[in-house]
C-alpha cells in the first residue's frame, strides 16, 4: 500500500542534543513538507521541498534543518538551536500541482526532557 | 500577514444539525487551491474537500460542502447532519503561487464538538 511513514512515533531528547525525524513516502510525490503543531494550535510550516536536492524555508525554519537526497525521503533534524522543540511534528507529501491534496504521516511527538 | 484565518476557536453543534466552519484567505494569485482537513484526537490528518479558485460550482463530498465566495475570499465548510464522530479539529488550507513550487499553508483550526 502506498503511503507516508514517519518514525519514531514518540521521541525523547535531552536538552542540547540534535535529533532527526524520519519521513518516507512511496507515493512518487514530488513535494514534501514538515509542519510543527503545538497543543490546540494549527500547523506551522517548517520546511518544504518541491524536487530532489532543493528545499525552501517555511515560516519557522530557525533551529531546524532538512535534506532531500532522494525523492522518497525528507528527514528533519531538530538542532540544539531550537529553543522550544517539544511539539507534534507532521510530515506531508503531495503531487506538484496546486489542485492536489496532501497526504500526511502519523506524526512524531517530540519531548525534550 | 495571516494567509488563512479561522476565527472560531471552538464550536458546538447538536447531533444531526448542520454546522458551518468559517475560513477566510488572503492571496493575490488568480489560481489557488483551498482544502479542508479533519484532525481527530489521534492526530492523523484526514482530507475532506477541495475547491479550486476557477471552479464555478461549490465543492461537495458526501455530508461536506464548501461555501466558496471568491469576492469575499471565504471558503466555509458546511457539515450537514452532524455525527458524534465529527468531533475533531478542522483546518482550512491553501496552495498558491506557481503551479509547481507552491506551498501548502494552514489556518489555526477550529475545534468542533458534537453534542448528543
Amino acid at each position: 500500500d502506498g503511503g507516508i511513514t514517519q518514525s519514531p512515533k514518540y521521541l525523547f531528547r535531552k536538552e542540547g542534543q540534535n535529533v532527526t525525524l524520519s519521513c518516507e513516502q512511496n507515493l512518487n510525490h514530488d513535494a514534501m513538507y514538515w509542519y510543527r503543531q503545538d497543543p490546540g494550535q494549527g500547523l506551522r510550516l517548517i520546511y518544504y521541498s518541491q524536487i530532489v536536492n532543493d528545499f525552501q524555508k517555511g515560516d519557522i525554519a530557525e533551529g531546524y534543518s532538512v535534506s532531500r537526497e532522494k525523492k522518497e525521503s525528507f528527514p528533519l533534524t531538530v538542532t540544539s538551536a531550537q529553543k522550544n522543540p517539544t511539539a507534534f511534528y507532521l510530515c506531508a507529501s503531495t503531487k506538484g500541482q496546486k489542485n492536489t491534496e496532501a497526504f500526511f504521516g502519523q506524526g512524531t511527538r517530540l519531548t525534550v526532557v | 500577514a495571516q494567509k488563512i484565518t479561522q476565527t472560531q476557536p471552538g464550536m458546538f453543534v447538536q447531533e444531526k444539525e448542520a454546522v458551518t466552519l468559517d475560513c477566510t484567505y488572503d492571496t493575490s494569485d488568480q489560481s489557488y487551491g483551498l482544502f479542508w482537513y479533519k484532525q481527530p484526537s489521534s492526530g492523523e490528518m484526514i482530507f475532506l474537500i477541495y475547491q479550486g479558485s476557477y471552479d464555478e460550482q461549490n465543492a461537495t463530498e458526501g455530508r461536506y460542502s464548501l461555501n466558496f465566495q471568491k469576492a469575499r475570499k471565504s471558503a466555509n465548510l458546511v457539515i450537514s447532519a452532524s455525527q458524534l464522530g465529527d468531533s475533531a479539529m478542522y483546518f482550512c488550507a491553501m496552495r498558491e503561487g506557481r503551479e509547481y513550487g507552491n506551498k501548502l499553508v494552514f489556518g489555526a483550526g477550529t475545534i468542533l464538538r458534537v453534542k448528543s
